[in-house]
């Protein structure tokens, strides 16, 4: 049973560009939830995501965005790139309200 | 007031002791509560779940939950080496629509375990 997947793993990118990021939950998880992780820090909630919809949303600006697919996949967009975006990307699986299990992330470097 | 507060540590304790890790919340309606632990450059691993008063055990972990006093703490019996990680204290809150469908990590404490 394949666990929560993430890509990619490692992303380099310039301040002003945008990024996509990739989740596919672990299997008969209905829920996923994105986090970022700074370094020292603890996750911090972007959003979770819910039969498609976005359900919950944390103290992140609009140029945060997700979206899930039919297959409870998930993608995190984030535009116009800044230098303290650079961190851990975290996505999180779950059936509905239960236990989160995350992903290996993805690190995420602006320059 | 943070919402999930954790000392940062480091926490130091010698192999085999007892490593004691607490957590304090701050909203009284959080009903699910976390512990994760997390390797230097790894996504943090579930360890531990507990949503009722009183203490779960699993292994050498032991999860205590005191809702009245809003304290959480997570008990490592004879702590190894490999025990040396990050630990994550987590609890679902209200989101912004209302409803508790939001997980607040606290910063997470630091335990190093000397061989």
């Amino acid at each position: 049973d394949a666990g929560v997947t993430q890509s990619p793993t490692h992303l380099i990118k310039t301040r002003g560009q945008q990024v996509t990021l990739r989740c596919s939950p672990k299997s008969g998880h209905d829920t996923v939830s994105w986090y970022q992780q700074a370094l020292g820090q603890g996750p911090q909630f972007i959003f979770q995501y819910y039969e498609e919809e976005e359900r919950q949303r944390g103290n992140f600006p609009d140029r945060f965005s997700g979206h899930q697919f039919p297959n409870y996949s998930s993608e995190l967009n984030v535009n116009a790139l800044w230098l303290g975006d650079s961190a851990l990307y975290l996505c999180a699986s779950s059936r509905g309200y239960n236990e989160q299990f995350f992903g290996p992330g993805t690190r995420l470097t602006v320059l | 007031q943070k919402e999930v507060e954790q000392n940062s540590g480091p926490l130091s304790v010698p192999e085999g002791a007892i490593a004691s890790l607490n957590c304090t919340y701050s909203d009284r309606g959080s009903q699910s509560f976390f512990w994760y632990r997390q390797y230097s450059g790894k996504s943090p691993e579930l360890i531990m779940s507990i949503y009722s008063n009183g203490d779960k055990e699993d292994g050498r972990f032991t999860a205590q939950l005191n809702k009245a006093s809003q304290y959480v703490s997570l008990l490592i019996r004879d702590s190894q080496p490999s025990d040396s990680a990050t630990y994550l204290c987590a609890v679902n809150g209200r989101g912004a629509n209302g409803g508790y469908q939001k997980v607040t990590f606290g910063i997470g404490t630091k335990l190093q375990v000397i061989p």
